[in-house]
Protein backbone atom coordinates (compact mmCIF):
# COMPACT_ATOMS: atom_id res chain seq x y z
CA UNK A 1 0.00 0.00 0.00
CA UNK A 2 1.15 3.19 -0.79
CA UNK A 3 1.98 6.10 1.81
CA UNK A 4 -0.44 8.81 -0.07
CA UNK A 5 -2.60 7.75 -2.81
CA UNK A 6 -4.51 10.14 -5.04
CA UNK A 7 -6.50 8.98 -8.04
CA UNK A 8 -3.82 10.13 -11.10
CA UNK A 9 -7.34 10.90 -13.07
CA UNK A 10 -7.96 13.10 -15.34
CA UNK A 11 -10.80 14.41 -13.83
CA UNK A 12 -12.91 16.43 -15.98
CA UNK A 13 -15.43 19.41 -14.44
CA UNK A 14 -16.68 21.73 -16.61
CA UNK A 15 -16.00 26.00 -15.59
CA UNK A 16 -17.96 26.91 -12.50
CA UNK A 17 -18.91 23.64 -10.85
CA UNK A 18 -17.12 22.16 -7.73
CA UNK A 19 -14.27 20.10 -8.32
CA UNK A 20 -13.82 17.33 -5.75
CA UNK A 21 -10.09 15.73 -5.00
CA UNK A 22 -9.38 13.09 -2.79
CA UNK A 23 -6.05 12.06 -1.04
CA UNK A 24 -6.27 8.89 1.16
CA UNK A 25 -2.70 8.17 3.63
CA UNK A 26 -1.80 4.90 5.47
CA UNK A 27 0.26 6.56 8.28
CA UNK A 28 -2.62 6.61 11.34
CA UNK A 29 -0.68 9.39 13.23
CA UNK A 30 0.13 11.61 10.56
CA UNK A 31 -0.37 15.09 11.87
CA UNK A 32 0.18 17.45 8.71
CA UNK A 33 -1.66 17.25 5.49
CA UNK A 34 -1.06 19.95 2.80
CA UNK A 35 -2.22 20.48 -0.89
CA UNK A 36 0.18 21.80 -4.04
CA UNK A 37 -0.63 22.64 -7.36
CA UNK A 38 1.41 22.42 -10.06
CA UNK A 39 0.97 23.56 -13.64
CA UNK A 40 2.58 21.43 -16.41
CA UNK A 41 6.22 21.88 -16.79
CA UNK A 42 6.25 23.88 -13.62
CA UNK A 43 7.08 23.60 -9.66
CA UNK A 44 5.04 23.10 -7.03
CA UNK A 45 2.74 25.92 -5.23
CA UNK A 46 1.54 25.38 -1.84
CA UNK A 47 -2.62 26.28 -1.72
CA UNK A 48 -3.25 24.94 1.91
CA UNK A 49 -2.50 23.34 4.43
CA UNK A 50 -4.85 21.43 7.56
CA UNK A 51 -3.53 20.40 10.65
CA UNK A 52 -7.05 19.46 12.66
CA UNK A 53 -10.41 17.28 11.78
CA UNK A 54 -12.71 19.62 9.58
CA UNK A 55 -12.71 22.05 7.02
CA UNK A 56 -10.16 24.73 6.31
CA UNK A 57 -11.33 27.41 3.82
CA UNK A 58 -9.28 30.01 1.71
CA UNK A 59 -10.76 31.74 -0.79
CA UNK A 60 -12.46 29.14 -3.17
CA UNK A 61 -10.27 26.30 -1.79
CA UNK A 62 -11.38 24.07 1.21
CA UNK A 63 -9.17 21.26 2.64
CA UNK A 64 -11.12 18.36 4.14
CA UNK A 65 -9.32 16.81 7.02
CA UNK A 66 -10.74 13.10 8.41
CA UNK A 67 -8.21 11.54 10.55
CA UNK A 68 -10.29 8.78 11.38
CA UNK A 69 -11.10 7.79 7.99
CA UNK A 70 -7.48 8.57 7.19
CA UNK A 71 -8.30 10.94 3.72
CA UNK A 72 -7.58 14.54 3.38
CA UNK A 73 -10.18 16.28 0.00
CA UNK A 74 -9.49 19.76 -1.95
CA UNK A 75 -13.01 21.41 -2.80
CA UNK A 76 -12.11 24.29 -5.64
CA UNK A 77 -15.60 25.75 -6.21
CA UNK A 78 -16.32 27.89 -8.95
CA UNK A 79 -13.62 26.10 -11.21
CA UNK A 80 -12.01 28.31 -13.72
CA UNK A 81 -9.86 27.42 -16.50
CA UNK A 82 -6.84 28.78 -15.12
CA UNK A 83 -7.43 25.31 -12.01
CA UNK A 84 -6.42 23.38 -15.01
CA UNK A 85 -3.45 21.87 -13.09
CA UNK A 86 -1.97 18.72 -11.36
CA UNK A 87 -2.77 18.68 -7.67
CA UNK A 88 -0.31 16.74 -5.23
CA UNK A 89 -1.43 16.23 -1.18
CA UNK A 90 1.77 15.89 0.89
CA UNK A 91 1.70 14.11 4.14
CA UNK A 92 3.74 13.94 7.36
CA UNK A 93 3.82 10.92 8.81
CA UNK A 94 3.73 10.76 12.43
CA UNK A 95 6.81 11.11 14.58
CA UNK A 96 8.83 12.90 11.33
CA UNK A 97 9.01 16.02 9.42
CA UNK A 98 9.50 15.18 5.61
CA UNK A 99 7.03 15.36 3.61
CA UNK A 100 5.51 12.03 1.81
CA UNK A 101 3.78 13.07 -1.49
CA UNK A 102 1.23 11.75 -3.64
CA UNK A 103 1.57 10.86 -7.43
CA UNK A 104 -1.22 13.47 -8.36
CA UNK A 105 -4.57 14.16 -9.41
CA UNK A 106 -4.69 15.59 -13.15
CA UNK A 107 -7.43 18.64 -13.17
CA UNK A 108 -9.21 19.59 -16.11
CA UNK A 109 -11.47 22.58 -16.18
CA UNK A 110 -13.35 22.85 -19.67
CA UNK A 111 -15.27 26.02 -21.06
CA UNK B 1 11.52 40.21 -2.46
CA UNK B 2 11.96 36.72 -1.03
CA UNK B 3 12.13 33.30 -2.36
CA UNK B 4 14.29 30.01 -3.37
CA UNK B 5 16.19 30.19 -6.89
CA UNK B 6 17.63 27.38 -8.82
CA UNK B 7 20.04 27.49 -11.65
CA UNK B 8 20.16 26.93 -14.09
CA UNK B 9 17.01 26.25 -15.12
CA UNK B 10 18.36 23.54 -18.23
CA UNK B 11 21.00 22.00 -17.99
CA UNK B 12 22.50 19.39 -20.49
CA UNK B 13 25.19 17.15 -19.80
CA UNK B 14 27.17 13.94 -21.21
CA UNK B 15 27.34 10.65 -19.13
CA UNK B 16 30.24 10.53 -16.84
CA UNK B 17 30.22 13.67 -15.90
CA UNK B 18 29.15 15.30 -12.58
CA UNK B 19 26.96 18.21 -12.66
CA UNK B 20 26.05 20.46 -9.37
CA UNK B 21 22.57 22.40 -9.33
CA UNK B 22 22.47 25.70 -7.03
CA UNK B 23 19.60 26.07 -4.59
CA UNK B 24 19.86 29.29 -2.81
CA UNK B 25 16.62 30.74 -0.06
CA UNK B 26 16.17 34.17 1.18
CA UNK B 27 13.61 33.46 3.38
CA UNK B 28 15.63 32.98 6.28
CA UNK B 29 14.32 29.07 6.20
CA UNK B 30 16.21 26.59 9.07
CA UNK B 31 15.63 23.28 6.89
CA UNK B 32 15.92 22.49 2.78
CA UNK B 33 14.97 19.78 0.65
CA UNK B 34 16.12 18.36 -2.87
CA UNK B 35 13.63 16.60 -4.86
CA UNK B 36 13.67 14.93 -7.90
CA UNK B 37 10.30 14.07 -10.04
CA UNK B 38 9.97 11.85 -13.15
CA UNK B 39 7.06 11.88 -15.38
CA UNK B 40 3.79 9.99 -13.66
CA UNK B 41 5.45 10.10 -10.53
CA UNK B 42 5.45 12.25 -7.71
CA UNK B 43 8.18 13.65 -5.83
CA UNK B 44 11.08 11.71 -3.93
CA UNK B 45 13.07 12.93 -1.39
CA UNK B 46 17.02 12.97 -1.65
CA UNK B 47 18.89 15.17 0.51
CA UNK B 48 17.75 17.40 3.22
CA UNK B 49 18.90 19.60 5.89
CA UNK B 50 17.92 20.59 8.46
CA UNK B 51 20.58 22.73 10.17
CA UNK B 52 24.16 23.86 8.28
CA UNK B 53 26.54 21.31 8.04
CA UNK B 54 24.34 18.37 8.70
CA UNK B 55 22.09 16.60 6.21
CA UNK B 56 20.20 13.50 5.71
CA UNK B 57 19.53 10.83 3.13
CA UNK B 58 16.24 10.83 1.98
CA UNK B 59 14.29 7.94 0.00
CA UNK B 60 16.83 7.70 -3.21
CA UNK B 61 20.17 9.49 -2.04
CA UNK B 62 22.39 6.96 -3.99
CA UNK B 63 24.23 9.06 -6.69
CA UNK B 64 24.06 12.27 -5.40
CA UNK B 65 25.79 14.59 -2.67
CA UNK B 66 25.10 17.88 -1.08
CA UNK B 67 26.59 20.33 1.28
CA UNK B 68 25.10 22.62 3.51
CA UNK B 69 27.83 25.24 4.14
CA UNK B 70 25.70 28.40 4.73
CA UNK B 71 21.75 28.22 6.06
CA UNK B 72 21.20 29.69 2.17
CA UNK B 73 22.34 27.29 0.52
CA UNK B 74 21.74 23.85 -0.42
CA UNK B 75 23.79 22.31 -3.64
CA UNK B 76 23.30 18.89 -5.07
CA UNK B 77 25.72 17.26 -7.16
CA UNK B 78 24.95 14.69 -9.63
CA UNK B 79 27.55 12.37 -9.93
CA UNK B 80 28.21 9.87 -12.65
CA UNK B 81 27.19 6.77 -10.35
CA UNK B 82 23.37 7.75 -10.41
CA UNK B 83 22.02 5.75 -13.26
CA UNK B 84 19.30 7.89 -14.42
CA UNK B 85 20.00 11.09 -13.76
CA UNK B 86 17.58 12.90 -16.17
CA UNK B 87 14.71 14.56 -14.45
CA UNK B 88 13.08 17.74 -12.95
CA UNK B 89 14.90 18.56 -9.95
CA UNK B 90 13.38 20.38 -7.27
CA UNK B 91 14.87 22.26 -4.04
CA UNK B 92 12.50 23.11 -1.28
CA UNK B 93 12.89 25.58 2.26
CA UNK B 94 11.02 24.83 5.24
CA UNK B 95 10.81 26.53 8.83
CA UNK B 96 10.64 23.64 11.12
CA UNK B 97 9.36 24.57 14.47
CA UNK B 98 6.10 23.76 15.87
CA UNK B 99 4.07 22.49 13.83
CA UNK B 100 4.91 24.38 10.98
CA UNK B 101 6.58 22.24 7.96
CA UNK B 102 5.21 23.98 5.20
CA UNK B 103 7.43 23.64 2.23
CA UNK B 104 7.95 25.90 -0.72
CA UNK B 105 9.47 25.74 -3.67
CA UNK B 106 12.34 26.72 -6.39
CA UNK B 107 11.20 27.26 -10.23
CA UNK B 108 13.50 23.59 -10.49
CA UNK B 109 15.93 22.66 -13.02
CA UNK B 110 15.40 20.29 -15.75
CA UNK B 111 18.56 17.70 -16.11
CA UNK B 112 19.06 16.19 -19.32
CA UNK B 113 21.93 13.37 -19.53
CA UNK B 114 22.83 11.99 -22.72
Amino acid sequence: QKEVEQNSGPLSVPEGAIASLNCTYSDRVSQSFFWYRQYSGKSPELIMSIYSNGDKEDGRFTAQLNKASQYVSLLIRDSQPSDSATYLCAVIPGGGNKLTFGTGTQLKVEL
Amino acid sequence: DGGITQSPKYLFRKEGQNVTLSCEQNLNHDAMYWYRQDPGQGLRLIYYSQIVNDFQKGDIAEGYSVSREKKESFPLTVTSAQKNPTAFYLCASSQIRGQNYEQYFGPGTRLTVT
